[in-house]
């Protein structure tokens, strides 16, 4: 069975502050999700992460992946308040007639003035 | 820009009846999926769908739940008689899987929040 790992699970950070969010998962896969979610909201595709060692960026966000590892992390450079959200990685299984995506728990992540 | 859609945004129900969700996935996608998520929690697999016949299952889509695609848009889960326990957010998602990697990205609606009562 497939279980993925986040940590940290709360994350309150100050603004102008570094941090990463690290995503474990325990069977191969060579691809990997990050969304981000709003209170109530739904999920917003971040990065997609499609090979060993792919790394990429988006404003203060990067995100990379370690298939041998099987780890990927989220980097926040110079955090702001609008970062506040829970940011979930999800991992694939594929199978020829679809894939299911199994998620992590989530990391809230609160970015304080 | 081609989203998926659902609906109601909001439902409230009493233990025991019966509520269809609806969601209308992007119009050239093949593959459709729905995930629960129960308040403050990680959001789980429930069903996948594909050529008019489920994929694959979890665990959680016991006997209570079903999916059908009635028409050439709509995707639609149901639940036949509410349990407290599926209050939750439930999102659908679709993908087209086919041809370049990038393709498997599943793309997910708005959810509907399910309160039972």
């Amino acid at each position: 069975e497939l279980k993925v790992e986040q940590n940290p699970l709360f994350l309150s950070m100050q603004e102008g502050k570094n941090y990463t969010i690290y995503c474990n998962y325990s069977t191969t896969s060579d691809r990997l999700y990050w969304y981000r979610q709003d209170p109530g909201k739904s999920l917003e595709s971040l990065f997609v992460l499609l090979s060993n060692g792919a790394v990429k960026q988006e404003g203060r966000l990067m995100a990379s992946l370690d298939t041998k590892a099987r780890l990927s992390t989220l980097h926040i450079t110079a955090a702001v308040h609008d970062l506040s959200a829970t940011y979930f990685c999800a991992v694939p299984r594929y199978r020829t007639s679809g894939s299911r995506l199994t998620f992590g728990e989530g990391t809230q992540l609160t970015v304080n003035p | 820009e081609p989203e998926v859609t659902q609906t109601p945004s909001h439902q409230v129900t009493q233990m025991g009846q019966e509520v269809i969700l609806r969601c209308v996935p992007i119009s050239n996608h093949l593959y459709f999926y729905w995930y629960r998520q129960i308040l403050g929690q990680k959001v789980e697999f429930l069903v996948s769908f594909y050529n008019n016949e489920i994929s694959e299952k979890s665990e959680i889509f016991d006997d209570q739940f079903s999916v059908e695609r009635p028409d050439g848009s709509n995707f639609t889960l149901k639940i036949r008689s509410t349990k407290l326990e599926d209050s939750a957010m439930y999102f659908c998602a679709s993908s087209v899987n086919r041809g370049l990697a990038v393709d498997r990205e599943q793309f997910f609606g708005p959810g509907t929040r399910l309160t039972v009562l």
